[in-house]
C-alpha cells in the first residue's frame, strides 16, 4: 500500500518563505513530483525529484530524502498568486501512475 | 500545442442518466489517465492507458464506470447509471513515456459533474 501525508492548510505573508512538507510510505519509489492547483483549475507540474537533494527552479525549490521518506517544497518571495493547493505525488517502481497526496492549501496574506 | 482537451466543462444530470466524458490527449503522448477529485478523497486515479490499451483499471469504482480509448487521440469515460455520489471533478491527463517511465503529467481543465 501507499500513504502520503501533507499538512491540510498553511498561511503565510506576502514576501515571506514557506516550506510545505510531504511524507510518504510506499512499496516502491521512482520519483516524487510537486503540482500546484489553483481553485477551480487543473493541477500544473512544478518539480520532480528522484535523487536525494535539492532541486531549485526560480522561486521554488524541492528537496527529497529517500531514506526518510520525506520531501518539502520551498516557496520564496511569496506572491498573492501563490495562493493555491500544492500536491505531492509519488511514482512507485511497478507502475506508470502517480499516487497523489491530499494536498496543502496555502493562503498568502498581504 | 492545444494541451489536453476535455469536454464538457460542466455537466449536470439527473440520477440514473448516462454520462459520457470526453478527452483528447496531447498529440504524441502515449499515456492517458483518468482521475477523479473530490474534497473528501482528493485526486484518485480511475484508469490509465498506454498506447490505447488499458493498463490498470483497479481504481474504477464499480461496474457503472467504463472507459475506452479507441484511438490515440480520443478517450471516453462513461457512467451508467449515474448517482449523486459520482459528483466530482473528472480530470484527464496525458504524458510521454520513455523506457517505460513517465514524467510529469499534463492535465486537462477537467469536467465538473453534478448528479442531482
Amino acid at each position: 500500500g501507499q500513504n502520503i501525508d501533507q499538512p491540510t492548510e498553511m498561511t503565510a505573508t506576502e514576501g515571506a518563505i514557506v516550506q510545505i512538507n510531504c511524507t510518504y510510505q510506499t512499496s516502491g519509489f521512482n520519483g516524487l513530483f510537486w503540482y500546484q492547483q489553483h481553485a477551480g483549475e487543473a493541477p500544473t507540474f512544478l518539480s520532480y525529484n528522484v535523487l536525494d537533494g535539492l532541486e531549485e527552479k526560480g522561486r521554488f525549490s524541492s528537496f527529497l530524502s529517500r531514506s526518510k521518506g520525506y520531501s518539502y517544497l520551498l516557496l520564496k518571495e511569496l506572491q498573492m498568486k501563490d495562493s493555491a493547493s500544492y500536491l505531492c505525488a509519488v511514482r512507485a517502481n511497478y507502475g506508470q501512475n502517480f499516487v497523489f497526496g491530499p494536498g496543502t492549501r496555502l493562503s498568502v496574506l498581504p | 500545442d492545444a494541451g489536453v482537451i476535455q469536454s464538457p466543462r460542466h455537466e449536470v444530470t439527473e440520477m440514473g442518466q448516462e454520462v459520457t466524458l470526453r478527452c483528447k490527449p496531447i498529440s504524441g503522448h502515449d499515456y492517458l489517465f483518468w482521475y477523479r477529485q473530490t474534497m473528501m478523497r482528493g485526486l484518485e486515479l480511475l484508469i490509465y492507458f498506454n498506447n490505447n490499451v488499458p493498463i490498470d483499471d483497479s481504481g474504477m469504482p464499480e461496474d457503472r464506470f467504463s472507459a475506452k480509448m479507441p484511438n490515440a487521440s480520443f478517450s471516453t469515460l462513461k457512467i451508467q447509471p449515474s448517482e449523486p455520489r459520482d459528483s466530482a471533478v473528472y480530470f484527464c491527463a496525458s504524458s510521454f513515456g520513455r523506457r517505460g517511465l513517465t514524467y510529469g503529467y499534463t492535465f486537462g481543465s477537467g469536467t465538473r459533474l453534478t448528479v442531482v
